[in-house]
């Protein structure tokens, strides 16, 4: 079957640097998303990776090793406002996204 | 960027009616639209999968008689909650996606939500 694991909830501190981890099982891979949800909202598109390595953006990178079925998200300068929930999500071969459950990411000042 | 509508927000409905739910894709052709569903605290729950101009693709669970689905246009899909009860108030969102790639990008645009609660 198909599955997405990533942590259930996390907690940082402001200004500090927080790696959330993502593994994928899918049947055929075609790149890996990471989504931004705060409460209440829909979610909102923070990056893509494809191809092995990391892709930096401002105060977030995300990682991706695809032999080992492997993803992070790294958000740098911690702000109050990075707390949400963060989703992972596979392309399958159909090009159907495949969600994880999400990480809720809470921030301490 | 590409921006998706959904329209209402919010609706508090009566049970045994019904309510229609509209998504919207306001700069860009949506070949496919996706419907879900989340409950607290939970991830995003597929419901459907709908292309424009032919039936919806529903996932296994969801009851298409209940939960029906149009996408007439390459820019509107509706989503209407038949003889809604308590248990169907959620948080329905839609996404859409252009199917033009570059490369193999399939990013799905999301819509705000919309917040159903059945009394």
């Amino acid at each position: 079957g198909q599955n997405i694991d990533q942590p259930t909830e996390m907690t940082a501190t402001e200004g500090a640097i927080v790696q959330i981890n993502c593994t994928y099982q899918t049947s055929g891979f075609n790149g890996l998303f990471w989504y931004q949800q705060h409460a209440g909202e829909a979610p909102t598109f923070l990056s893509y990776n494809v191809l092995d390595g990391l892709e930096e953006k401002g105060r977030f990178s995300s990682f991706l090793s695809r032999s080992k079925g492997y993803s992070y998200l790294l958000l740098k300068e911690l702000q109050m406002k990075d707390s949400a929930s963060y989703l992972c999500a596979a392309l399958d071969s159909n090009y159907q996204l495949i969600w994880g459950a999400g990480t809720k990411l809470i921030i301490k000042p | 960027g590409a921006v998706v509508s959904q329209h209402p927000s919010r609706v508090i409905c009566k049970s045994g009616t019904s309510v229609k739910i509209e998504c919207r894709s306001l700069d860009f052709q949506a070949t496919t639209m996706f419907w879900y569903r989340q409950f607290p605290k939970k991830s995003l729950m597929l419901m459907a999968t709908s292309n424009e101009g032919s039936k919806a693709t529903y996932e296994q669970g969801v009851e298409k008689d209940k939960f029906l689905i149009n996408h007439a246009s390459l820019t509107l899909s509706t989503l209407t909650v038949t003889s809604a009860h308590p248990e169907d108030s959620s948080f329905y969102i839609c996404s859409a996606r252009s199917g033009a790639t570059s490369g193999d990008f399939y990013e799905q645009y999301f819509g705000p939500g919309t917040r159903l609660t059945v009394t």
